[in-house]
């Protein structure tokens, strides 16, 4: 079984400043892994995945994450935020054919001017 | 990019009666599309995975008997929300995922929300 768990809800953070959310994964098979963005009534955007291979992934909108298996986390982080970041942060994490994404409850990021 | 449009984006409806969500991709053949539910402040949960042309497959706790899926056509699939109560309100959400290629990516639809009064 797979979960996904996303630590703080609610992050604020000011403009210009660094954002970092966190994601904690449990697998039982290798992971992959995703950050999706969700803007007030649109659909879920996908930022970044990680397969195989390199371990720092890079997305779009100046975003990064990096897996790490001892930790088993893969946390999204950007190091300037924007006002337009201001959104719904959701990780995800499915197996390799992705089959089934188990999403974790969404971490709401603020942004202040 | 791959665009997914979702039908209607909310609906208010009676206790009793059914309602029906329309998910289509725009610019590619889902030949799988996934139904999601979400509730308030709650993760997104997978309800059923339908390929084109086939059963959907519903998981655990989910009653198909409720909440009917057609995937008629690589383009379009359905959820109907059958005999609708309070209880089944919630934000629904739809996925599609283009051919083997992309295997692993789902495109999103922005969401249905279901009142049920």
């Amino acid at each position: 079984a797979q979960s996904v768990t996303q630590l703080g809800s609610h992050v604020s953070v000011s403009e210009g400043a660094l954002v970092l959310l966190r994601c904690n994964y449990s697998s039982s098979v290798p992971p992959y892994l995703f950050w999706y963005v969700q803007y007030p009534n649109q659909g879920l955007q996908l930022l970044l995945k990680y397969t195989t291979g390199a371990t720092l992934v890079k997305g779009i909108n100046g975003f990064e994450a990096e897996f790490k298996k001892s930790e088993t986390s893969f946390h999204l982080t950007k190091p300037s935020a924007h006002m337009s970041d201001a959104a719904e942060y959701f990780c995800a994490v499915s197996d390799r054919y992705g089959n089934k994404l188990v999403f974790g409850a969404g971490t709401i990021l603020r942004v202040k001017s | 990019g791959a665009v997914v449009s979702q039908h209607p984006s909310r609906v208010i409806c009676k206790s009793g009666t059914s309602v029906k969500i329309e998910c289509r991709s725009l610019d590619f053949q889902a030949t799988t599309m996934f139904w999601y539910r979400q509730f308030p402040k709650q993760s997104l949960m997978l309800m059923a995975t339908s390929n084109e042309g086939s059963k959907a497959t519903y998981e655990q706790g989910v009653e198909k008997d409720k909440f009917l899926i057609n995937h008629a056509s690589l383009t379009l699939s359905t959820l109907t929300v059958t005999s609708a109560h309070p209880e089944d309100s919630s934000f629904y959400i739809c996925s599609a995922r283009p051919g083997r290629a992309s295997l692993n990516i789902q495109y999103f639809g922005a969401g249905t929300r279901l009142s049920v009064l």
